[in-house]
């Protein structure tokens, strides 16, 4: 049974750095195939997908954010953290932690309750 | 980086059968599969439909995918209450720019 729980602060000021972390259960980040990722949802938005982090280390970020994110894993204690600098009030929103997997294409097969962060000053 | 265009909101009686259009280009859909996900209000976005026409265990057949060139269609039939919500397509995004692209969402409603 795979869940995925995210932590971090609900309140930031703008230009602050966000430091999210997701705990998962039920699955290795050693496994071949297996992928842990960011999902963001800014209040009447749409999903906006922010960064990947695979079984093997490798990295992608959302072009338009990836100078500010950083993804990474630490699978002895199965988390993965989710840093983004300079903080924005347009960063407000619900980020989800997702689980991401590989069949033919690739997909979010399970998803964590996401957590609202609120940039305000 | 491209997103996929979704029509705004649909609708239908109960009963009845709806079907979302999800738009995308080449390098998105055309290139690659597509994923469906239903977000019912208060809750974590779930997996309809992935590599384009697969339903996870779970999933009741009512709802099907399908793609054709640079489109992908979400079909329900059978449309219940519960299935009021918004509904998003996804899909790699193969060009220079990369990543990974959601569509701008389409908002189910049941009459």
């Amino acid at each position: 049974h795979i869940t995925l729980k995210e932590s971090g602060p609900t309140l930031v000021k703008p230009t602050q750095t966000l430091t999210l972390t997701c705990t998962f259960s039920g699955f290795s980040l050693r496994a071949s195939g297996v992928g842990v990722g960011w999902i963001r949802q800014p209040p009447g938005k749409a999903l906006e997908w922010l960064a990947l982090i695979s079984w093997d280390d490798d990295k992608s970020y959302s072009p338009s954010l990836n100078s500010r994110l950083t993804i990474t894993k630490d699978t002895s204690k199965n988390q993965v953290v989710l840093t983004m600098t300079n903080m924005d009030p347009v960063d407000t929103g619900t980020y989800y932690c997702v689980h991401h997997s590989l069949g033919l294409g690739e997909f979010f097969d399970y998803w964590g309750r996401g957590t609202l962060v609120t940039v305000s000053s | 980086q491209s997103v996929l265009t979704q029509p705004p909101s649909v609708s239908a009686a109960p009963g009845q059968k709806v079907t979302v259009s999800c738009s995308g280009s080449t390098s998105d859909i055309g290139s690659n599969y597509v994923s469906w996900y239903q977000h019912l209000p208060g809750t974590a976005p779930k997996l309809l439909i992935y590599d384009n026409d697969k339903r996870p265990s779970g999933i009741p057949d009512r709802f099907s995918g399908s793609k054709s060139g640079t489109s992908a269609t979400l079909g329900i039939t059978g449309l219940q209450t519960g299935d009021e919500a918004d509904y998003y397509c996804g899909t790699r995004d193969s060009s220079l720019s990369g990543g990974y692209v959601f569509g701008t969402g389409t908002k189910v409603t049941v009459l």
